[in-house]
């Protein structure tokens, strides 16, 4: 597509519940991160994928925390048993390879309430 | 490891004025650096870049940065403030290895512009 696309923009969930949040990069972008940005905080890295593929996963807070990506394209991250320290915006990004790797094209981000 | 401060959580100008943007970065070797911005509602939106060359580079809608390795400091700056740049700027240092896309971000400037 023409942008980085994130699903849903706004979700609302009861403490306990599981959520997935999706991203559609931009078509042919090789590399794609999720971050998370709190209330008043900076961005905090989760994930990063090449191709389907997840050579870093350090930022991930815990277990209930998990990503996939499929076809080179879409991904999924999922929060299981979500709490309310989880509310936050969740950014998905992606890139090209070679001189446009490090040039983050970003979604508008799925904003998560969790009560 | 590698850090970025902005020193001013908000700033406020008037319109036409003059801005600067502090960013001090934390990186072992030359680093790439960013500046992204972010209206409400919206995702990040890359103003500039400095990967190596000329010090002082030109972004979008007006804005510059600096690169100083003697201060370990990438400024943004705009010689005369519009109504519509009141949003959030964030700085950022990437790396260029297999984690290119694994920027730090600072924890961002809120600017106010005053009519």
């Amino acid at each position: 597509g023409a942008g980085v696309s994130q699903s849903p923009s706004n979700k609302v969930t009861e403490k306990g519940k599981d959520v997935e949040l999706r991203c559609d990069p931009i078509s042919g972008h090789t590399a794609l991160y999720w971050y998370r940005q709190s209330l008043g905080q900076g961005l905090e890295f989760l994930i990063y994928f090449q191709g389907n593929s997840a050579p870093d996963k350090s930022g991930l807070p815990s277990d209930r925390f998990s990503a996939e990506r499929t076809g080179g394209s879409v991904s999924t991250l999922t929060i299981q048993r979500t709490q309310q320290e989880d509310s936050a915006v969740y950014l998905c990004a992606s890139s090209s390879t070679g001189s446009g790797a490090n040039v983050l094209t970003f979604g508008a981000g799925s904003r998560l309430t969790v009560l | 490891a590698q850090s970025v401060t902005q020193p001013d959580i908000h700033i406020t100008v008037s319109e036409g004025a003059s801005l600067e943007l502090r960013c001090n970065y934390s990186y072992g070797a030359t680093p790439y650096l960013f500046w992204y911005v972010q209206s409400p509602g919206q995702g990040l939106q890359l103003l500039l870049k400095y990967f190596s060359g000329d010090t002082l580079v030109q972004g979008i809608k007006g804005f510059e940065a600096e690169f100083k390795r003697s201060q370990s400091s990438f400024n943004l700056r705009k010689p005369s403030v519009h109504w519509s740049d009141a949003a959030e700027y964030f700085c950022a240092v990437g790396a260029w290895d297999t984690n290119a896309g694994k920027s730090t971000f600072g924890d961002g400037t809120t600017l106010t512009v005053k009519p």
